[in-house]
């Protein structure tokens, strides 16, 4: 199975900051996806991309953008992070001709 | 209506017994259905994939698919105290270039010694 790597397991920012929350896999597959999960609202997604430099926009990318300059690699960034924001966010991959989503540790986000 | 329904939870059942999750879906077109098992705090787990009606059997772990229903079960035999976690449903909806997942709100399900 793919590994799936993610830059901070924790993290605390303030409002207006720019984060940048990273994520590494260690195969070749095309697609990689960010959700957010927070209490009751489930898993929410964010972004996607199915290759180098292509993006499509998820169910709530309003305040989000991403970059996928490396097919290991897939950002996101919050330009102006907002308490709103705060949540659990979740990489995942999927390729290799299969359906399966793979996830990472996931990044705890506080927003204050 | 959700795209995926599963009960809330939390269901509790005995160490030992069988415990049996549910989930319901809206897409007829809907081509693969998994469940993920997720411990609080941490991210969710891939423990069954499966495509096509019947069951689908991995160690304590069955998937049940039945599309004309459009149902999907997880049944978990000799529970352990270990199983307990939220289970989520998820289901490709098979379109568009990157197969985009359909997650439930997961079951939070209880193993009781």
């Amino acid at each position: 199975d793919v590994k799936v790597t993610q830059s901070s397991r924790y993290l605390v920012k303030r409002t207006g900051e720019k984060v940048f929350l990273e994520c590494v896999q260690d195969m070749d597959h095309e697609n990689m996806f960010w959700y957010r999960q927070d209490p009751g609202l489930g898993l929410r997604l964010i972004y996607f991309s199915y290759d180098v430099k292509m993006k499509e926009k998820g169910d709530i990318p309003e305040g989000y953008s991403v970059s996928r300059e490396k097919k290991e690699r897939f950002s996101l960034i919050l330009e102006s992070a907002s308490t709103n924001q705060t949540s659990m966010y979740l990489c995942a991959v999927q390729g290799g001709g299969q359906y399966e989503q793979y996830f990472g540790p996931g990044t705890r986000l506080t927003v204050t | 209506q959700k795209e995926v329904e599963q009960n809330s939870g939390p269901l509790s059942v005995p160490e030992g017994a069988i415990a049996s999750l549910n989930c319901t879906y809206s897409d007829r077109g809907s081509q693969s259905f998994f469940w993920y098992r997720q411990y609080s705090g941490k991210s969710p787990e891939l423990i069954m994939s499966i495509y096509s009606n019947g069951d689908k059997e991995d160690g304590r772990f069955t998937a049940q698919l039945n599309k004309a229903s459009q149902y999907v079960s997880l049944l978990i035999r000799d529970s352990q105290p270990s199983d307990s976690a939220t289970y989520l449903c998820a289901v490709n909806r098979g379109y568009s270039s990157a197969s985009k997942i359909i997650f439930g709100s997961g079951t939070r399900l209880s193993i009781r010694p």
